[in-house]
């Protein structure tokens, strides 16, 4: 696709439900990441494959928190037993190439744990 | 640790006005430096980079400089119009994406 695609584009969940936000990269990026963006905030990272690799998944919140890259694509973000503290935007950014190169931000995902 | 600390807004300014939306970092060793821009509604988008001291980013009008004296990375404009009204992140890479938490820039026709 023309640019990087995330699914669905708002979610409310109830507290403790199950959740999984979807993020389509740029085809033939190699780099994908994952950064909350809490209300007023900056982007702050979570995690980073590069292929089906996770190299870095050192800014996960907790052990709720887990994201996969099966085939080096498409991504997948899970939060189990969601908390209202999980309220946020959830951005996906994919690059061409090393972790220091532009990075290309899809819309967000904007999860609102009642 | 890495960290960027950029000036707090909304910043409202008049069209044509000057623009300047402050940004210092603190890092080790030589970080790339990095101002995005989000319009509403939208996802963010790179505006400007710089990636050794005293390089100049630029694009649309807008300029950076990296500056390792002043561990700075100031952005400017010399005259703002309506379309510029958006949220602005300053934000730095080593070994990984660090942002400031964003300058809100409204601007009056």
């Amino acid at each position: 696709g023309a640019g990087v695609s995330q699914s669905p584009r708002y979610k409310v969940a109830k507290r403790g439900q199950d959740v999984a936000l979807r993020c389509d990269p740029i085809s033939g990026h190699v780099s994908l990441f994952w950064y909350q963006q809490a209300l007023g905030q900056g982007p702050e990272f979570l995690t980073y494959f590069q292929n089906e690799a996770q190299l870095d998944k050192s800014g996960l919140p907790s052990d709720r928190f887990f994201a996969e890259r099966p085939e080096g694509s498409v991504s997948t973000l899970k939060i189990q037993r969601t908390q209202q503290e999980d309220s946020a935007v959830y951005l996906c950014a994919s690059s061409n190439g090393t972790n220091y190169n532009e990075q290309f931000f899809g819309p967000g995902t904007r999860l609102t744990v009642l | 640790g890495d960290s960027v600390t950029q000036m707090e807004g909304p910043v409202t300014l008049s069209e044509e006005a000057f623009l300047t939306i402050n940004c210092t970092y603190t890092a080790t060793g030589y970080p790339s430096l990095f101002w995005y821009v989000q319009y509403p509604g939208e996802g963010l988008q790179l505006l400007l980079k710089a990636t050794k001291a005293d390089d100049k980013g630029s694009n649309k009008g807008f300029e950076a400089t990296y500056r390792k004296e002043t561990t700075s990375f100031h952005l400017e404009k010399g005259s703002v119009q309506v379309s510029d009204s958006a949220v602005y992140f300053c934000a730095l890479v080593r070994h990984k994406f660090y942002f400031g938490s964003g300058t809100k820039l409204n601007v009056k026709p």
